[in-house]
């Protein structure tokens, strides 16, 4: 069975930062895209950012270019979200996902609160 | 950026009858490869969402064949052939074939 289990969120001031795994199990890791995607309270879905298999190719909604950073250990089957400089606006329950173009299986979430 | 417009955003339905939401691209969805990256994604009240439709009209493995995916270029359309009570909650399409990859702003369905 495919799980993913996001970790990491919480509460954090304007400026700060944290960094989000997610833990994969039941398909081999090494050989999916893996994406981020993020929904603010009360609103829609937002794609964040996708790695290719071997980490050689990423990719991020502009928003978040120069702050956050995508990265994975495929030794650990874990992706992780650094997110630095961190805005009110990245208040969300962010989703860790399996694949790029579609993604198909999705965590449970982790929300991050941005608030002084 | 490839702008995802869904149509209509809440859609009241009855029981037993027919919906169908619309969504359309501000781009062509055919990729370089001659596929289709179009998805349809279901998300119930408290939940994460689910993929229901990928490349426009595949239904993933255990998704009920009343829903059914159609479309192509920039004009696709997410049909249900008799609505539950089970499928009340937001649907959003997604474009995978364009960087960075965009949704719908999500349809409310509900039971009238």
């Amino acid at each position: 069975e495919v799980q993913l289990v996001e970790s990491g969120g919480g509460s954090v001031q304007p400026g700060g930062s944290l960094r989000l795994s997610c833990a994969a199990s039941g398909f081999t890791f090494s050989g999916h895209w893996m994406s981020w995607v993020r929904q603010a309270p009360g609103k829609g879905l937002e794609w964040v950012a996708s790695i290719k298999q071997d980490g050689s190719e990423k990719y991020y909604v502009d928003s978040v270019k120069g702050r956050f950073t995508i990265s994975r250990d495929n030794a650990k089957n874990s992706l992780y979200l650094q997110m630095n400089s961190l805005r009110a606006d990245d208040t969300a329950v962010y989703y860790c996902a399996r694949g790029s173009w579609g993604p198909h299986y999705w965590g449970q979430g982790t929300l991050v609160t941005v608030s002084s | 950026d490839v702008v995802m417009t869904q149509s209509p955003l809440s859609l009241p339905v009855t029981l037993g009858q027919p919906a169908s939401i619309s969504c359309r691209s501000s781009q062509t969805l055919v990729y370089s490869d001659g596929g289709t990256y179009l998805n349809w994604f279901q998300q119930r009240p408290g939940q994460s969402p689910r993929r229901l439709i990928y490349k426009v009209s595949n239904r993933d493995s255990g998704v009920p064949d009343r829903f059914s995916g159609s479309g192509s270029g920039t004009d696709f359309t997410l049909k249900i052939s008799r609505v539950e009570a089970e499928d009340v909650g937001v649907y959003y399409c997604m474009q995978g074939t364009h960087w960075p990859r965009t949704f719908g702003q999500g349809t409310k369905v509900e039971i009238k």
